[in-house]
């Protein structure tokens, strides 16, 4: 694909359920970053992989986030017994360093707004 | 990552140069500027980086002062497709990025 995909691109959850968020990378980026977005505020910080690694977990905010890429394309974050708190756009973004390019842009997807009720 | 500082909103003409400015007065020196912005519903887009010198590209200008405290993003014809939440990064590493809360541009008619 030209870009980031996320699915779903909205997600209702009730108090309590597991969910599981899904991003698609572009082709070949080995850097993929999860941001969430509570409304009316900037992005923040999840967590980061390069490849398979999972570098930087430090944005995580409770051990209920969990995020995975196995096989160091497709990403998922799960979040379990979700809260009223987690309510958010979840982004997903990647970036792919060149060599004698350090700070490289990041590519974001649309978003999963979740909504947990 | 150094903290910037952007006001909330402005407001541009349709046609007319948007002015974007953001204080980064705890800047170091080995941290980039970068600009990002933000649709409604949208995903952040990059915009343009720079470390001292002025940038340009097909969307916008960069422009850093002498003493890097303080830069301009330059939108040089605004256009309504350029209403949007508008983000100044400084940043050190070649992981996260550290939004604010930007500056929400509305271009009018």
């Amino acid at each position: 694909g030209a870009g980031v995909s996320q699915s779903p691109r909205y997600k209702v959850a009730k108090r309590g359920q597991d969910v599981a968020l899904r991003c698609d990378p572009i082709s070949g980026h080995v850097s993929l970053f999860w941001y969430q977005q509570a409304l009316g505020q900037g992005p923040e910080f999840l967590t980061y992989f390069q490849n398979e690694a999972q570098l930087d977990k430090s944005g995580l905010p409770s051990d209920r986030f969990f995020a995975e890429r196995p096989e160091g394309s497709v990403s998922t974050l799960k979040i379990q017994r979700t809260q009223q708190e987690d309510s958010a756009v979840y982004l997903c973004a990647s970036s792919s360093p060149f060599r004698g390019q350090v700070y490289n842009e990041q590519y974001f997807g649309p978003g999963t707004r979740l909504t947990v009720t | 990552d150094a903290k910037t500082t952007q006001p909330p909103s402005m407001d541009c003409a349709e046609g007319r140069a948007a002015n974007l400015p953001c204080n980064h007065s705890t800047i170091s020196g080995n941290e980039y500027v970068y600009w990002y912005r933000q649709i409604h519903s949208q995903g952040p887009q990059y915009i343009i980086h720079g470390l001292k010198n002025n940038e340009t590209n097909e969307m916008a200008s960069l422009i850093i002062t002498e003493d890097r405290k303080s830069s301009t993003l330059i939108l040089p014809h605004a256009t309504l497709r350029d209403t949007a939440v508008y983000y100044c990064i400084v940043r050190r590493t070649a992981s996260k990025l550290t939004f604010g809360t930007g500056t929400r541009l509305q271009v009018t008619l």
